[in-house]
């Protein structure tokens, strides 16, 4: 099992560009979720999944489009990239929404010029 | 709302020092807890989870005792090594609104020197 991967580990971007982050994980988990991690802010739900076809928004969801048309993939849309956005972004993956532990991804640092 | 609160970091300590990382939380029902660790440059690891009022999580010499009276979840170990060095999020689950939501706390960071 290669558990939760993420692409790509780095990216710059310039303000105004559009870009994916790419999820995906191997343990038929239904429910993902993509953080942000700000320092001194611990990590914040921007978007989640608890099922192929379903998404909903999280704790920082604007400026982020998510879609889940298949239970193993959760990309991260960015639709135009602010230096706000600058962050490193987690997947994670859990069983079911009511799972205790959760799976990270290895994270992507990202940063908007 | 739930929150968790946890000790501003760095932490440095020498090896073989006794380890604490306090922990809070408050929340409206009965929520799981958790202590996950970040290595330089990856993820975050579970390390330990407590799901009921005075269970003891424990994993890896570290551990955690779920105090519903205190509302608290120190982290504790009681000789660090180099190789601990990374950061320490606590975080709860709870059912709110129907719905199952993960809070993390700011992280910890902690330093080991030889």
């Amino acid at each position: 099992n290669a558990g939760v991967t993420q692409t790509p580990k780095f990216q710059v971007l310039k303000t105004g560009q559009s870009m994916t982050l790419q999820c995906a994980q191997d343990m038929n988990h239904e429910y993902m979720s993509w953080y942000r991690q700000d320092p001194g802010m611990g990590l914040r739900l921007i978007h989640y999944s608890v099922g192929a076809g379903i998404t909903d928004q999280g704790e920082v969801p604007n400026g982020y489009n998510v879609s889940r048309s298949t239970t193993e993939d959760f990309p991260l849309r960015l639709l135009s990239a602010a230096p706000s956005q600058t962050s490193v972004y987690f997947c994670a993956s859990r069983q079911q929404e009511r799972s205790n532990e959760q799976f990270f991804g290895p994270g992507t640092r990202l940063t908007v010029l | 709302g739930n929150s968790v609160t946890q000790m501003e970091g760095p932490v440095t300590l020498s090896e073989e020092a006794f380890l604490t990382i306090n922990c809070t939380y408050t929340a409206t029902g009965y929520p799981s807890l958790f202590w996950y660790v970040q290595y330089p440059g990856e993820g975050l690891q579970l390390l330990l989870k407590a799901t009921k009022a005075d269970d003891k999580g424990s994993n890896k010499g570290f551990e955690a005792t779920y105090r519903k009276e205190t509302t608290s979840f120190h982290l504790e170990k009681g000789s660090v090594q180099v190789s601990d060095s990374a950061v320490y999020f606590c975080a709860l689950s709870d059912r709110t609104s129907g719905t199952y939501k993960y809070i993390f706390g700011t992280g910890t960071r902690l330093k080991v020197l030889a």
